[in-house]
């Protein structure tokens, strides 16, 4: 059974500073990894979406990585603004794109 | 630009009473699925369906729980009889076909969610 594991469960950090956000998990028969971002009370907005054969995706600030073999994936996020301040979600996805989350993280990022 | 719709927003219900939830995903999706969050973890799938068919349902609490989704499109996710334990945010989401090439067809796309209080 897949377990995703998200270290640190919180993060609090000011304005400009870069992070990254670790995921494991424990089954690396993956198809592919999304990254979310979950605003309180609102639903979740894909971020990056890393395919099995790849190593890493960009979108503007965000950087995600995947290492499959060993269950990790990290997601790096440059220059934080306070706009960034969301729970963060990883996901790996099966063959039949059924997601297994973990339980975020919560960025705080202090004007 | 297309939403997946969610509705209500907010249920506030007695435990033993029926709720449903409804999902219209985005227009062309065959795929849609419904989650379920506990405050403070990360979404748990509960049912998916291509078109009207179920794809996979093993974490639907089937004493209580029922799905569907009849022409493809729409789709309902019932309690009856809600418990207390099944106060949580119940997401809806949908993607695009699942079969063939692209990353595309793998990006989830949810709704608000709807909140539900049983008390």
């Amino acid at each position: 059974k897949q377990e995703v594991t998200q270290i640190p469960a919180a993060l609090s950090v000011p304005e400009g500073e870069n992070l990254v956000l670790n995921c494991s998990f424990t089954d690396s028969a993956i198809y592919n990894l999304q990254w979310f971002r979950q605003d309180p009370g609102k639903g979740l907005t894909s971020l990056l979406l890393i395919q099995s054969s790849q190593r890493e995706q960009t979108s503007g600030r965000l950087n995600a990585s995947l290492d499959k073999s060993s269950g990790r994936s990290t997601l790096y996020i440059a220059a934080s603004q306070p706009g960034d301040s969301a729970t963060y979600l990883c996901a790996p996805g099966g063959a039949t794109n059924k997601l297994i989350f973990g339980t975020g993280t919560l960025l705080a990022v202090q004007p | 630009e297309a939403e997946v719709a969610q509705s209500p927003r907010y249920k506030i219900t007695e435990k033993s009473q029926a709720v449903a939830f409804w999902c219209d995903p985005i227009s062309g999706h065959a795929t849609l699925y419904w989650y379920r969050q506990i405050l403070g973890q990360g979404p748990e799938l509960l049912v998916q369906f291509q078109d009207e068919s179920v794809v996979d349902d093993s974490q639907l609490p089937k004493d209580r729980f029922s799905a569907e989704r009849l022409k493809g499109v729409d789709s309902t996710l019932k309690i009856q009889p809600a418990e207390l334990g099944d106060s949580a945010m119940y997401l809806c989401a949908s993607s695009p076909r699942t079969s063939g090439s692209g990353v595309a067809k793998n990006i989830q796309y949810f709704g608000a969610g709807t909140r539900l209080s049983v008390l």
